[in-house]
């Protein structure tokens, strides 16, 4: 089955840019999603990406798939302390359960 | 639109009780989801809906737990009775028939003691 890993850390200052890292398994895994957690609440999505695309950009988040590789990333622009949480990537085929990393902890100082 | 809702959002009980978790997904949703999440974990699946029809619930633990979707709606996950172990959050979800997002809810944290 497949099987989501990511780095456990990443520290950042404000202002700098964040870069998140997940690797998958499943090459039949045909979304791969990015999640955000925030303390004692449930998960925002906040973005996700197709199969076949090579980047997605929204706002301050920019996701780069290389489908080779089974890498996965998402860069956060100008990061704030507003941004510190826990980030999950996750990878799914459509309307099946999400297989989810352990996720990332980002932690901003000013 | 109002997102899923979950309740309680804390529970305490002692080993060996029953509880029972209730989550109302988003209006037009037919698809609902219970996933568990230890600390320091990501979520895992416990059991998938389509409708009222459990269609994945190869991941939840029958000697204790149990769910329903009665009228397809919104669904109760049961534990009982409680270990130790249960201790954890459990995060409710929704999405349209075999669409890409999932919306999840706060989630009800357990402490089991």
């Amino acid at each position: 089955g497949e099987d989501v890993e990511q780095s456990l850390f990443l520290s950042v200052r404000e202002g700098d840019s964040s870069v998140i890292n997940c690797t998958y398994t499943d090459s039949s895994s045909t979304y791969l999603y990015w999640y955000k957690q925030e303390p004692g609440a449930g998960l925002q999505l906040l973005t996700y990406i197709f199969s076949n695309m090579d980047m997605k950009q929204d706002q301050r988040l920019t996701v780069l798939l290389n489908k080779k590789d089974k890498h996965l990333s998402l860069r956060i622009a100008d990061t704030q302390t507003g941004d510190s949480a826990i980030y999950f990537c996750a990878a799914s085929q459509a309307g099946t359960a999400l297989i989810f990393g352990k996720g990332t902890t980002l932690s901003v100082s000013s | 639109e109002a997102g899923v809702v979950q309740s309680p959002r804390y529970k305490i009980i002692e080993k060996k009780q029953p509880v029972a978790f209730w989550c109302n997904p988003i209006s037009g949703h037919n698809t609902l989801y219970w996933y568990l999440q230890n600390l320091g974990q990501g979520p895992e699946l416990l059991i998938r809906y389509e409708n009222e029809e459990a269609v994945d619930d190869s991941q939840l633990p029958k000697d204790r737990f149990s769910a329903e979707r009665l009228k397809g709606v919104d669904s109760t996950l049961k534990i009982q009775p409680a270990e130790l172990g249960d201790s954890a959050v459990y995060l409710c979800a929704s999405s349209r028939t075999r669409e890409k997002t999932q919306y999840f809810g706060p989630g009800t944290r357990l402490l089991v003691l």
